[in-house]
């Protein structure tokens, strides 16, 4: 088995501040992804990693940067924190990038922007 | 571009009645189908998903079929228990593209 680990588990920021979310997962999964997690819109793409020198950008990747920094990590920048924005941003893995792969999932950063 | 419909936001039940899930999908080509559970401050965790020969996945006394006809892939259970309280995401995987999830759908049992 194997873990993802999210720090940190909560964030609080200014507006128009830039935050970073890390993320570690000791699967040795070649995929990462974030997505970001609010009431009553499901899941939402923010950036995607198919392998450790790939950045890829998803659906809501607009005010957000990304960096695999190695295979083990991923992390995501809000570039200027949103007055009010209140979400919690959900990083995964994956073995690969095949249709049949199934995404592990961390416990989540949430964050509140003041 | 892929998509998955989960119409129902919030579904309330008492335990012991059967539980149903919808989900449905659109997609250019012939994805898998997931559905993940998240507990109340915990992770999102895979439940069940398709399988390429057309077999009924089955986990933990849920099911799921995927129809291909009808681009659905509904989540049901004969008897809820307390336990299922949780929310469920539906997925699509395609290979070309992210996995992409629905809205997803809170599932609340009542005694």
């Amino acid at each position: 088995g194997g873990i993802i680990t999210q720090t940190p588990k909560f964030l609080i920021g200014q507006e128009g501040q830039k935050l970073t979310l890390k993320c570690q997962q000791n699967f040795n999964h070649d995929t990462m992804y974030w997505y970001r997690q609010d009431s009553g819109k499901g899941l939402r793409l923010i950036y995607y990693s198919i392998t450790e020198n790939d950045l890829q950008k998803g659906d809501l990747s607009e005010g957000y940067d990304a960096s695999r920094e190695k295979k083990s990590s991923f992390s995501l920048t809000v570039t200027s924190a949103q007055k009010n924005e209140m979400a919690v941003f959900l990083c995964a893995s994956s073995r690969g990038f095949s249709s049949a792969e199934t995404l592990y999932f961390g416990s989540g950063t949430r964050l509140t922007v003041l | 571009g892929d998509s998955v419909t989960q119409t129902e936001g919030l579904v309330t039940l008492t335990e012991g009645l059967p539980v149903m899930l919808n989900c449905t999908y659109q997609s250019t080509y012939s994805p898998f189908l997931f559905w993940y559970v998240q507990h109340l401050n915990e992770a999102p965790k895979l439940l069940l998903k398709s399988f390429t020969d057309n077999k009924r996945p089955e986990h933990q006394g849920f099911h799921a079929t995927l129809h291909k006809s009808s681009s659905s892939f509904h989540l049901q259970k004969s008897s809820a228990q307390l336990s299922d309280s949780a929310l469920y995401y539906c997925a699509l995987s395609d290979g070309n593209n992210a996995p992409r999830f629905g809205a997803g759908t809170k599932l609340s049992v009542k005694p």
